[in-house]
């Protein structure tokens, strides 16, 4: 299995533009983690979803994020407009949700610098 | 609600000294408790766990025991190599809920 793979592994943009991260989760997953992970406020979850639909958004900073599942294979954070202090590593995970002990599998994550 | 804490400060050790990390976690019920590993430029890795209480996760020399008593699940490993150089992160769920509560994070630099 080739795990969770998130792209681009890099984003370099300026404040104002628009970001979109990717991920695909691990094949027979049902449950989708969007994390970023900062020295200041170490890892914080975003939002998550369990068999495609969003679960709890509460972690999402502001309006400027968006997430969206369209299917069990595909996810996307979306931030819109960018701004300096969204530079951070932003993670996906996925697992399969059978009650007690199921392990999260990480990506790489993706690192965003916003100039 | 569910949360974890780990101890302050990154920890710096010599290779093959013994290695201990706390964790205590507040929790209603019966928690399930987590190490994950990450590396340099990686994502975060599952090191080991542990489902109920007096249960001893292990992996690659790391060990840790669901105290219930104590709420406590420290991270111990006997002889540092300098590869386990990481950040160490402590973490729970609940039943029917695999949403991940995480500690802080320690970062553990083994030093030849």
């Amino acid at each position: 299995d080739a795990g969770v793979i998130q792209s681009p592994r890099h984003e370099v943009t300026e404040m104002g533009q628009e970001v979109t991260l990717r991920c695909k989760p691990i094949s027979g997953h049902n449950s989708l983690f969007w994390y970023r992970q900062t020295m200041m406020r170490g890892l914080e979850l975003l939002i998550y979803f369990n068999n495609n639909v969003p679960i709890d958004d509460s972690g999402m900073p502001e309006d400027r994020f968006s997430a969206k599942m369209p299917n069990a294979s595909f996810s996307t954070l979306k931030i819109q407009p960018s701004e300096p202090r969204d530079s951070a590593v932003y993670f996906c995970a996925s697992s399969f949700k059978q009650g007690a002990g199921s392990p999260l599998h990480f990506g790489n994550g993706t690192r965003l610098t916003v100039t | 609600g569910n949360s974890v804490t780990q101890m302050e400060g990154p920890v710096t050790l010599s290779e093959e000294a013994f290695l201990t990390i706390n964790c205590t976690y507040t929790a209603t019920g019966y928690p399930s408790l987590f190490w994950y590993v990450q590396y340099p430029g990686e994502g975060l890795q599952l090191l080991l766990k542990a489902t109920k209480a007096d249960d001893k996760g292990s992996n690659k020399g790391f060990e840790a025991t669901y105290r219930k008593e104590t709420t406590s699940f420290h991270l111990e490993k006997g002889s540092v190599q300098v590869s386990d150089s990481a950040v160490y992160f402590c973490a729970l769920t609940h039943y029917g809920n695999n949403r991940l509560a995480f500690g802080k994070g320690n970062q553990v630099v083994v030093i030849p």
